[in-house]
């Protein structure tokens, strides 16, 4: 089993709905993050959290820390958020990626 | 554009050679992390660097070795190359004062897509 879980692993949405994204880890973390790859295969870093909610623009993120959980909600969807969207937790000094969810928004 | 720069873009080479990946940080930052993102095995991380020293490794081959140099770029040394390293090569750089144990946001490179043959 990955220490990392990330469903669901494809997600197709319609223009304006709202998109939730799930990660579950299974070790002890100091801080977890939320990626964006574009198409082109470049990476942006969205959010890094360590408790808490967080939120930019369109893009929410919530960790519960005692469930081992982190949520990426996207409100609003429009096709440019079209990507793949991976968590990544920092465990010990290292960093367990999740396999990403890849999302497809249509006009 | 993050401010992350990674050199070359693409590198084409056979089994057996050696390789050097480069990277320059955001201006300021004094963290470099190395990552590995292939098909089968998606994102890993391979080390990071905090001014100058080693603070952090992750699953980094021995034949794989990296260093950061005074200012501050990095250079990611791949050899003996096999098939199987064939894979997109990810620089990232982030700020803090406290290096293994920073919590700081990352910011990624273009990458290197190296091609084995």
């Amino acid at each position: 089993k990955n220490e990392v879980e990330q469903s669901p692993q494809n997600l197709t949405a319609q223009e304006g709905e709202f998109i939730t994204i799930n990660c579950s880890y299974s070790v002890g973390i100091s801080a977890l993050h939320w990626l964006q790859q574009h198409p082109g295969g470049g990476i942006v870093s969205l959010f890094m959290l360590s408790s808490g909610k967080k939120k930019h623009g369109r893009l929410i993120a919530t960790i519960n820390i005692q469930e081992k959980h982190s949520s990426l909600h996207i409100t609003a969807s429009h096709p440019r958020d079209s990507a793949v969207y991976i968590c990544a937790v920092r465990s010990n000094n290292d960093m367990r990626f999740g396999a990403g969810t890849r999302l497809t928004v249509k006009p | 554009d993050s401010g992350v720069t990674q050199t070359p873009k693409h590198l084409i080479t056979a089994t057996g050679q050696r390789v050097t990946l480069r990277c320059s940080p955001r201006s300021g930052d004094l963290s470099v992390y190395w990552y590995q993102q292939s098909l089968d095995q998606g994102l890993q991380f391979l080390i990071q660097y905090y001014n100058g020293e080693e603070r952090a490794k992750g699953n980094i081959l021995e034949r794989f070795s990296a260093q950061q140099f005074p200012d501050l770029h990095s250079e990611l040394n791949l050899s003996s190359l096999e098939l199987g390293d064939s894979a997109l090569y990810f620089c990232a750089s982030s700020s803090g004062t406290s290096g293994a144990s920073s919590y700081n946001e990352q910011f990624f490179g273009p990458g290197t897509r190296l091609t084995v043959l």
